[in-house]
């Protein structure tokens, strides 16, 4: 099962920021957080990630809060080429395994 | 670099049919996985290898063999396919240990089985 929830859906005007919420209440103290990204139905593209800390790159912000429990995915100018579905992911990662757990994802509309 | 490709984009098999989906990266690449993708639903792990020689069960196996003879080729079989087994397909890999951590997808292939 998914140890990720998420809002089905969710709206942004161009231009405005979009915050993606997502729950990770039961992830453990080794695994991150991740954000991929899917458009129509091409394989999923990586955004970010992070563990504890905040993290920034070109595409967006990751803010997690300090209990880890949450996070928030942010693109901060959307356009309409950020309409696509967004998926939460906790990571298992060992050296012998490394498993994306998906779960249903947000959809996020950009309208003009 | 061509990176993560599979082949073919499409495929239409009848039940009880056979194939192979392929799957090939050019970066030298340690780790390689399938997943699959039902509609509305998101990514599920079927198998997974860590390196050539090495391969190990995912969430969804059964139904699915794959084996891993060299770095940059990671086959799926579908021995006899079910319409269960409707879907698509994504293949990913990742860097060794120490030079990246994210996973790269290839563009998918869509089976349906009647």
């Amino acid at each position: 099962d998914a140890k990720t929830t998420q809002p089905t859906s969710m709206d942004c005007a161009e231009g405005r920021a979009a915050n993606l919420p997502c729950n990770h209440s039961t992830i453990s103290g080794n695994e991150y957080v991740y954000w991929y990204r899917q458009i129509h139905s091409q394989g999923p593209q990586y955004i970010i990630h992070g563990l504890k800390n905040n993290e920034t790159n070109e595409m967006a912000s990751l803010i997690i809060t300090e209990d880890r429990k949450s996070s928030t995915l942010i693109l901060p100018h959307a356009t309409l080429r950020d309409t696509a579905v967004y998926y939460c992911i906790v990571r298992e990662f060992t050296y012998n395994t490394d498993k994306l757990i998906f779960g249903t994802g947000t959809r996020l509309q950009v309208f003009p | 670099n061509a990176g993560v490709t599979q082949t073919p984009k499409f495929q239409v098999l009848k039940t009880g049919q056979s194939m192979t989906l392929q799957c090939a990266q050019d970066m030298n690449h340690e780790y390689m996985s399938w997943y699959r993708q039902d509609p509305g639903m998101g990514l599920r792990l079927i198998h997974y290898s860590v390196g050539a020689g090495i391969t190990d069960q995912g969430e969804v196996p059964n139904g699915y063999n794959v084996s891993r003879s060299t770095t940059e080729d990671f086959p799926l079989r579908l021995l006899s396919a079910a319409p269960s087994q409707t879907s698509v397909y994504f293949c990913a890999s990742r860097p060794p240990l120490g030079r990246g951590e994210t996973q790269y997808f290839g563009p998918g292939t869509r089976l349906l089985v009647l």
